[in-house]
């Protein structure tokens, strides 16, 4: 399967900092990636849609400064928690498409944010 | 919107019996379906994939089942080991947009 990388792994911050999140394709361009969050025993959730050089898709109910998204090529996106509060502590999943309709989506590794 | 569950129904397997994970999805036009499988604190990883054209596909131990007119999905995993316990998610195309993941299930697999 196409391989999806997601940096860092794991990360704590202090309340009001931000972090940045990287989701990288490492062999196939992505035009589209997807960024999800995940609570404990519960299923995945769409945040948004990232778009190659253009805006983001938000899902209903997710704030679109709180949570930046920007996918300048077409092999990283990225996604920076601004002045994350501890409520923001999760898991963050980024996944991108291999081509278009009826092919496959792979995820990266995740990234547990703790915000102390 | 998506599918987030409340909690997640697990499966319990004595090792080296069958498992036998179900889903209903719920958009019939769906033509694409995926099954997952997430360890603790890891990303989904790729299964087993089928398309609406196929009521079946088979793989290295496992085997997807599709009815569509019902609009379940299930995943078969023969042999059950200790390895596959882990949480297994189906998921939906949603019109080459996105996927819409359903609310999961933990097979446990009983030594």
């Amino acid at each position: 399967g196409a391989v999806v990388s997601q940096h860092p792994s794991w990360v704590i911050c202090k309340s009001g900092t931000s972090v940045k999140i990287e989701c990288r394709s490492l062999d196939f361009q992505a035009t589209t990636m997807f960024w999800y969050r995940q609570f404990p025993k519960q299923s995945l959730m769409l945040m948004a849609t990232s778009n190659e050089g253009s805006k983001a898709t938000y899902e209903q109910g997710v704030e679109k400064d709180k949570f930046l998204i920007n996918h300048a090529s077409l092999t990283l996106s990225t996604l920076t928690v601004t002045s994350a509060h501890p409520e923001d502590s999760s898991f963050y999943i980024c996944s991108a498409r291999v081509g278009g309709r009826n092919r496959g989506l792979f995820f990266g590794e995740g990234s547990r944010l703790t915000v102390l | 919107g998506e599918s987030v569950g409340l909690h997640l129904p697990t499966l319990s397997v004595q090792e080296g019996d069958n498992s036998i994970i179900n889903c209903a999805y719920s958009n019939s036009a769906s033509d694409y379906f995926i099954w997952y499988k997430q360890e603790s604190g890891k990303g989904p990883q790729f299964i087993i994939d089928i398309r609406s054209n196929m009521d079946k596909r088979q793989g290295q131990r496992v085997t997807v089942l599709l009815n569509k007119t019902v609009k379940h999905l299930s995943l078969q995993i023969a042999a059950t080991q200790p390895g596959d316990s882990a949480v297994y998610f189906c998921a939906e195309d949603n019109y080459g947009q996105n996927f819409v993941f359903g609310p999961g299930t933990r097979l446990s697999v009983l030594p």
